[in-house]
């Protein structure tokens, strides 16, 4: 397997712009996560998936983030409108269980990033 | 106020050498401890997990305990190797799903 697929690997953009993060989690995995990693705050959890369905966005900074996954291979982070202090370095990781599932099932799986810098 | 600390922020020590990394916590209720390992420009990559009734799993050369009543843990590192050189990342699970990330300690391993 290919692992976690994120793409762009890079993204540099101005302030207001829409911008759209990719991600294509392990084939099997029925959790999908994405986090906001800086240096300030490190690694933020911001929302996750289960089968397809958003179970917690409490980390989502603010309405300007979304995230939707239309099925089980892609899911998508969009940013409308960027800002500068959005600037950070997004991780995709996926999972086949939960907290609660046993020692392999809860093994989180991250992608390489996406590095965004917002002008 | 749940939080998870680790030290020491950062570490130098020379290749072949052990060090042994901190991670306490204040998070209730407690589901499991992970520990990952971040290169450069990387992803974070599972070391260990364990739950409450695991007192120490190993990986390779890193082996992490965890002590959940005073609610510490800690990555071992054996011989260390130039490639051990990387940020190392406490994370505690409480409930079922919520998430609590340590700041991380930075390593570098030197010849």
């Amino acid at each position: 397997d290919a692992g976690v697929i994120q793409s762009p690997r890079h993204e540099v953009t101005e302030m207001g712009q829409e911008v759209t993060l990719r991600c294509k989690p392990i084939s099997g995995h029925d959790y999908l996560f994405w986090y906001r990693q800086t240096m300030m705050r490190g690694l933020e959890l911001l929302i996750y998936f289960n089968n397809n369905v958003p179970i917690d966005d409490s980390g989502m900074p603010e309405d300007r983030f979304s995230a939707k996954m239309p099925n089980a291979s892609f899911s998508t982070l969009k940013i409308q409108p960027s800002e500068p202090r959005d600037s950070a370095v997004y991780f995709c990781a996926s999972s086949l269980g939960g907290s609660w599932a046993g020692d392999k099932a809860e093994t989180q799986y991250f992608g390489p990033g996406t590095r965004l810098l917002v002008l | 106020k749940n939080q998870v600390e680790q030290s020491p922020q950062s570490l130098i020590i020379l290749e072949g050498k052990n060090c042994t990394l901190q991670c306490n916590y204040t998070v209730s209720p407690f589901s499991n401890l992970r520990w990952y390992k971040q290169d450069t420009g990387r992803g974070p990559v599972s070391l260990t997990i364990m739950t409450f009734s695991e007192n120490t799993k190993s990986n390779g050369r890193y082996t992490a305990t965890l002590d959940a009543d005073t609610k510490q843990s800690s990555l071992h590192i054996t011989a260390s190797q130039l490639s051990d050189s990387a940020s190392y990342i406490c994370v505690v699970s409480y409930y079922t799903d919520k998430l609590i990330f340590g700041t991380g300690t930075r390593l570098q391993v030197f010849p």
